[in-house]
């Protein structure tokens, strides 16, 4: 069955390192892989997309690989700050008309003053 | 632009009850919503699928008889919790796809607390 699995559940950092999640996928070929942020009692922000046919994907802080061979997508935030600190998503949707989302279960990430 | 709006935002009912929420895409026409419920601590897992003027298509285990959905315009959709239980209480999340150039992706409305007594 397909499987998304990101690499923790909670990840602390110190405000201005840079924060590195993971998203590992098993049974699957998406044709897209998207980033999205969720605040506490709210819906989620779409942040990055990256197609199967990219390797990179940057905006502003904010830095996404995908790796198809390996099955994984890093998420990469620099110059941290506490405002940063929110559950991070991915999610991948399948070719096809539907472009339905399958999330995995999120990285709450908490950046330290 | 993209913003997509959920009403009401919380809702307490007693069970056997009915409570519809809405979902509203504001500045745009979505011809495809959906609708997810998400419990404390884990993901959103995906129920079904709307399509405006066509019956939506529902996720397996979720019964359509229980979640009626009606996608009846290109910026509303409605779910509707039919005789609400306990069970039921979860934080239900909307959201529309908007298909640009070089970007097809979902926005998502702020979500629904549903809690039922």
């Amino acid at each position: 069955s397909q499987k998304i699995e990101q690499n923790s559940e909670a990840l602390n950092i110190q405000e201005g390192k840079t924060a590195t999640l993971t998203c590992n996928y098993t049974n699957y070929s998406p044709a897209y892989l998207q980033w999205y942020r969720q605040d506490p009692g709210r819906g989620p922000v779409f942040l990055l997309l990256i197609r199967e046919n990219e390797k990179e994907k940057r905006k502003e802080r904010l830095k996404v690989t995908f790796d198809t061979t390996l099955k994984q997508s890093l998420f990469h935030i620099t110059a941290s700050q506490p405002a940063d600190s929110a559950t991070y998503l991915c999610a991948l949707s399948p070719s096809g008309s539907a472009r339905q989302l399958t999330f995995g279960s999120g990285t709450q990430l908490t950046v330290l003053p | 632009g993209a913003v997509v709006s959920q009403h009401p935002s919380r809702v307490i009912c007693k069970s056997g009850t009915s409570v519809k929420i809405e979902c509203r895409s504001l500045d745009f026409q979505a011809t495809t919503m959906f609708w997810y419920r998400q419990f404390p601590k884990q993901s959103l897992m995906l129920m079904a699928t709307s399509n405006e003027g066509s019956k939506a298509t529902y996720e397996q285990g979720v019964e359509k008889d229980k979640f009626l959905i009606n996608h009846a315009s290109l910026t509303l959709s409605t779910l509707t919790v039919t005789s609400a239980h306990p069970e039921d209480s979860s934080f239900y999340i909307c959201s529309a796809r908007v298909r640009r150039v070089n970007t097809d992706t979902q926005y998502f409305g702020p979500g629904t607390r549903l809690t039922v007594l």
